[in-house]
């Protein structure tokens, strides 16, 4: 149990439609960051967030964007859905220090 | 750029014996991180290694990394099937918390 929430666990989209996913990160976790995991590959870096400001950016296109807010929680939120956005998005935090992150149990997205 | 390279991708293994994971990493790092994931869920830590010549151990599992090498391995010692998952090792950017992961090593222990 990692205290890294994440919701919904599963969800269906539409090419063209739009989806917000969120994260609850554990207290005193300034940064938090999401990837993307295909289909039997590692999780790709997408973005990260420090105290409520972007601080880091994977090779993701600006459709992708995110909101970190001061209770611990997040947002992905991603436009214009096309198919190879079906993936698991997963969410990770850390208190400043190197101990690693950890990570939320993911949000499985379908794109149709 | 970082790159991260495990070998190898696919492991299949009988109960009781032992294996070696290695994880490759393109440019300087003095951190490492291994992480196992069961099909359909998400990202469990297994090790943090912290500096040159660390060594951690847990159960059936090893982990060591050479900063000097750029090598990270994952020593899997009497192998039994609740090991069976996919395991990644990450390489964090330089004083940043972004991490480029492995392409993963998908471990199947047969009994």
């Amino acid at each position: 149990e990692t205290g890294v929430t994440q919701s919904p666990t599963h969800l269906i989209k539409t090419r063209g439609q739009q989806v917000t996913l969120r994260c609850s990160s554990q207290s005193g976790h300034n940064t938090v960051s999401w990837y993307q995991q295909a289909l039997g590959q590692g999780p790709q870096f997408i973005f990260q967030y420090y105290r409520e400001e972007e601080n880091g950016r994977g090779n993701f296109p600006p459709r992708f964007s995110g909101l970190q807010f001061p209770n611990y929680s997040s947002e992905l939120n991603v436009n214009a859905l096309e198919l190879d956005d079906s993936a698991l998005y997963l969410c990770a935090s850390n208190h400043e220090g190197i101990q690693g992150q950890y990570f939320g149990p993911g949000t499985r997205l379908t794109v149709t | 750029e970082l790159k991260v390279e495990q070998n190898p991708l696919f492991l299949s293994m009988q109960e009781g014996k032992n294996y070696t994971i290695y994880c490759n990493y393109s440019t300087t790092s003095d951190r490492l991180y291994w992480y196992r994931q069961d099909p359909g869920k998400s990202l469990e830590s297994l090790f943090v290694l912290l500096s040159n010549g660390a060594v951690k151990q847990e159960g059936r599992l090893m982990a060591s990394l050479d900063t000097k090498a750029r090598l990270s391995t994952l020593h899997i010692t009497a192998a039994v099937h609740d090991l069976s998952a996919t395991y990644f090792c990450a390489v964090p950017y330089s004083g940043t918390y972004k991490y480029i992961f492995g392409t993963g090593t998908r471990l199947k222990v047969l009994a």
